[in-house]
């Protein structure tokens, strides 16, 4: 079974350009997630899809972040205008669907992203 | 809200000794879980150990198992026989289990870096 998996690996840019990360979860997996760690603290929520539908997006630091899931599949995170403060890896999680809250989440390597 | 609190920022065990990483957590919820997860260096984050808040009995999987003290609000790792391939991050992380909200919400500790010396 594939993992989650997650591109780029690394991204580089400058502060005001625009970023989309991308996140294929693990096939069958309605739930997906992205979380979000910054240089020395903690990974942080961002959102929650089930299927395409957005369940949870309180973690969303303002609106410069969009997240998608067309299709229930695969899912972008865009970033626009990057700022520096927007650094970080970028975590992407799945799990099944109907999975209770002691299931496991299945993480992607990240995508580490520096705004220069 | 929920915190989590890892307080050793590093560690080092020597191989095949034993190591504990520490990890107390604040909540006024009386139903939840708690997770290590591993992330050795450029790859991805693993699922460690988990155990139900329910649950007085501390889990355990293989080389690693957990102090569980609910009262205390405290959740240790240990690791027996420390393997060079346990070098990485180990994040603590905890979960309600209330249906309201997100329940894919976990919240993270800052993590913990374990070196294995051979």
């Amino acid at each position: 079974e594939a993992g989650v998996t997650q591109f780029p690996s690394h991204s580089v840019i400058e502060k005001g350009q625009t970023v989309t990360l991308r996140c294929d979860p693990i096939s069958g997996h309605d739930n997906l997630y992205w979380y979000r760690r910054v240089m020395g603290k903690e990974i942080k929520f961002l959102l929650h899809f089930v299927k395409e539908s957005k369940q949870d997006e309180s973690g969303m630091p303002n609106n410069r972040f969009l997240a998608e899931r067309t299709g229930g599949t695969y899912s972008t995170l865009k970033v626009q205008p990057a700022e520096l403060e927007d650094s970080g890896v970028y975590f992407c999680a799945s799990s099944q669907v109907g999975s209770l809250s002691g299931s496991p989440l299945h993480f992607g390597n990240g995508t580490r992203l520096t705004v220069t | 809200a929920q915190t989590v609190t890892q307080s050793q920022p590093e560690m080092s065990v020597q191989e095949a000794e034993t190591v504990t990483l520490s990890c107390t957590y604040d909540t006024s919820e009386s139903d939840y879980y708690l997770f290590w997860y591993k992330q050795p260096p450029s790859r991805q984050m693993i699922l460690v150990i988990r155990q139900e808040a329910y649950k007085q009995q501390n889990a355990t999987e293989n080389r690693f198992s957990v102090n569980f003290q609910k009262a205390a609000k405290s959740f240790s790792l240990k690791i027996s026989d420390s393997q060079l391939g346990d070098a990485a991050m180990y994040f603590c992380a905890y979960r309600s289990a209330g249906m309201g909200g997100s329940q894919g919400n976990l919240i993270f500790g800052k993590g913990t870096k374990l070196s294995v010396k051979p």
